[in-house]
């Protein structure tokens, strides 16, 4: 079956630190991958997009890694604060779908602590 | 810019009645998207549109949903009759040049049904 994995559990981190998550994905086939931040009550927010052909996408303190071949992306945040803190979701859109619609993993709630 | 607006922000009703949320997307955007998110399924794709045409609503649970896109500034999405099981916050995004962009998500609307 097709899933899309973050870790559940939150991830708590001191400040300054880097802070990495982790979203895996079986049997899709991702033209393109992107991250969202979401806060508590409120939408997500588009971060970062990444396709299949690229290796590493990066935008100020954030960098994101895309490996097809482990079918996995990692999702970096450098020098960590505790503004950073929220829940983190992927999605993909999988290139063997005729429409392209965006798949959602269930994220992971990082807590960066002063 | 106001990004996407979203109304009502709550919603309380009983079983059996009609919910009617609405959506205007950023102006200029020509791809508007549906989705619902609650803590078992996460967030889910009900139904988008493009050039408010519907392209995919596979992910509309069933006939009791449905959603209109009657010109590019403004999108109903239709619950009737409502149940228990239809809580959830509703999500309303837009974007432009594809889907695979990254999307703006409105604020939201969370819906009780009593």
């Amino acid at each position: 079956s097709q899933k899309i994995e973050q870790n559940s559990e939150a991830l708590n981190i001191q400040e300054g630190k880097t802070a990495t998550l982790t979203c895996n994905y079986t049997n899709y086939s991702p033209a393109y991958l992107q991250w969202y931040r979401q806060d508590p009550g409120r939408g997500p927010v588009f971060l970062l997009l990444i396709r299949e052909n690229e290796k590493e996408k990066r935008k100020e303190r954030l960098k994101v890694t895309f490996d097809t071949t482990l079918k996995q992306s990692l999702f970096h945040i450098t020098a960590s604060q505790p503004a950073d803190s929220a829940t983190y979701l992927c999605a993909l859109v999988d290139g063997s779908s005729n429409t392209g619609k965006l798949i959602f993993g269930q994220g992971t709630t990082l807590q960066v602590k002063p | 810019d106001a990004g996407v607006i979203q109304s009502p922000r709550h919603e309380v009703t009983e079983m059996g009645q009609e919910v009617t949320l609405r959506c205007k997307p950023i102006s200029g955007h020509d791809y508007l998207f549906w989705y619902r998110q609650t803590m078992m399924r996460g967030l889910e794709l009900l139904i988008y549109f493009n050039n408010n045409v519907p392209i995919d609503d596979s992910g509309m649970p069933e006939d009791r949903f449905s959603a209109k896109m009657p010109n590019a500034s403004f999108s109903t999405l239709k619950i009737q009759p409502s149940e228990p099981r239809d809580s959830a916050v509703y999500f309303c995004a837009s974007t432009w040049g594809g889907i695979r962009s990254g999307q703006f998500f409105g604020p939201g609307t969370r819906l009780t049904v009593l």
